[in-house]
């Protein structure tokens, strides 16, 4: 089916660790962003891209980095995990005009 | 600063009555806003769109106002089923270029 497909849908760290959490997509959007979702803030832009090669910064950039080498992937890197990362992160692509289509999440726990 | 402002209270509603949910921003000067569904444990999920010079959409049972004057946007659903209860999002670019940012979003609770 098509849609955003990111993995893993759960993961566990110890702090300090690093990881990478994927988000694929097969609709040829431009457009890719990472949230993250904690209880009381809703969903926060980390970062977004406008098409491979573009990437920019969101709300809460700190501690994340990304990349977007090619239209269909957009990783989200952990440098030093911290335990104010736990959440859950959703990875979304589309266009402004049609709306975002959004990942099942994935849940990151930090300890 | 920029603000979306949803009633982060629950709303609760008979079934078979017209729910209504608000979205006040300020700071924006959006092209659009968007409304969305999310289920727990499940992403948001896409409904309507709304654009700027546009007053009013509808999708089969939902509603969407856009009043750039008053910078509010309300969503209905009519004919409310229990199926209906979930939390609703809207969202706003702002700040760059499809740099989107959502509102908290309203639980909906419709009662049998």
């Amino acid at each position: 089916n098509a849609g955003v497909t990111q993995t893993p849908k759960f993961q566990v760290l110890k702090t300090g660790q690093s990881m990478t959490l994927q988000c694929a997509q097969d609709m040829n959007h431009e457009y890719m962003s990472w949230y993250r979702q904690d209880p009381g803030m809703g969903l926060r832009l980390i970062h977004y891209s406008v098409g491979a090669g573009i990437t920019d910064q969101g709300e809460v950039p700190n501690g994340y980095n990304v990349s977007r080498s090619t239209t269909e992937d957009f990783p989200l890197r952990l440098l030093s995990a911290a335990p104010s990362q736990t959440s859950v992160y959703f990875c979304a692509s589309g266009d402004r005009e049609v709306g975002y289509t959004f990942g099942s999440g994935t849940r990151l726990t930090v300890v | 600063s920029q603000k979306i402002e949803q009633n982060s209270e629950a709303l609760n509603i008979q079934e078979g009555k017209t729910a209504t949910l608000t979205c006040n921003y300020t700071n924006y000067s959006p092209a659009y806003l968007q409304w969305y569904r999310q289920d727990p444990g499940r992403g948001p999920v896409f409904l309507l769109l709304i654009r700027e010079n546009e007053k009013e959409k509808r999708k089969e049972r939902l509603k969407v106002t856009f009043d750039t004057t008053l910078k509010q946007s309300l969503f209905h659903i009519t004919a409310s089923q229990p199926a209906d209860s979930a939390t609703y999002l809207c969202a706003l670019e702002g700040g760059g270029y499809q740099k989107v940012t959502f509102g908290i979003g309203t639980k909906l609770q419709v009662i049998p």
